[in-house]
């Protein structure tokens, strides 16, 4: 079965730093992996995804991810964070190539950010 | 890029009431929605899987009869809340599964808020 981790409930950093939000999978073939965003009462944005290619992919809002099958890791990073990037990070999993398909989310990470 | 639209983004219903909200792709038909359940500071929980035309599939634990999700056409999906109780009360939000490019993504509605009174 698919399954998240996301190990980090809480992140805190400061205007201008950079950023790296940890996310592990579990799943048994190659994964579809997807970041989301949720600001407060708001639905989720997609910041970026993966499904086959260069590892490294590049997102919206400054953001990238990294896939590495053997640490069964797909990390999010921005080099240099504003303000607005304070939100709640999901990382998931899923399937995507027939009709039984669904995605798994994470428990997410909330962003802080000092100014 | 894909739009799906979500309705109402706030509801206030008295215990013992219905409540329906609804999930529409804009401009794109979706063959597959997904409704999810989000906690207070939790993640998001899907509930179940609406396929235009047929039943529903739903998650272990998810009560089908309170919960009962309709998904009509190709671009509407409908999630009623029977006899909603306060327990009831969450974050609601549904997604559709669109084709980008050749692969298929998730693009997610803005949620609706649900208060039982």
């Amino acid at each position: 079965a698919q399954s998240v981790t996301q190990p980090d409930i809480h992140i805190t950093v400061s205007e201008g730093a950079s950023l790296e939000l940890r996310c592990n999978y579990s799943y048994g073939a190659t994964p579809y992996l997807f970041w989301y965003v949720q600001s407060p009462g708001q639905g989720l944005q997609l910041l970026l995804k993966y499904f086959s290619g260069d590892t490294l992919v590049q997102g919206i809002k400054g953001f990238e991810a990294e896939f590495k099958r053997s640490q069964s890791s797909f990390n999010l990073r921005k080099p240099s964070v504003h303000w607005s990037d304070a939100a709640e990070y999901f990382c998931a999993v899923g399937t995507v190539s027939n009709r039984d398909d669904k995605i798994i989310f994470g428990k997410g990470t909330r962003l802080h950010i000092l100014p | 890029g894909a739009v799906v639209s979500q309705h109402p983004s706030r509801v206030i219903c008295k215990s013992g009431t219905s409540v329906k909200i609804e999930c529409r792709s804009l401009d794109f038909q979706a063959t597959t929605m997904f409704w999810y359940r989000q906690f207070p500071k939790k993640s998001l929980m899907l509930m179940a899987t609406s396929n235009e035309g047929s039943k529903a599939t739903y998650e272990q634990g998810v009560e089908k009869d309170k919960f009962l999700i309709n998904h009509a056409s190709l671009t509407l999906s409908t999630l009623t809340v029977t006899s909603a109780h306060p327990e009831d009360s969450s974050f609601y939000i549904c997604s559709a599964r669109d084709l980008d490019g050749l692969y298929w993504g998730y693009t997610f509605g803005s949620g609706t808020r649900l208060t039982v009174v």
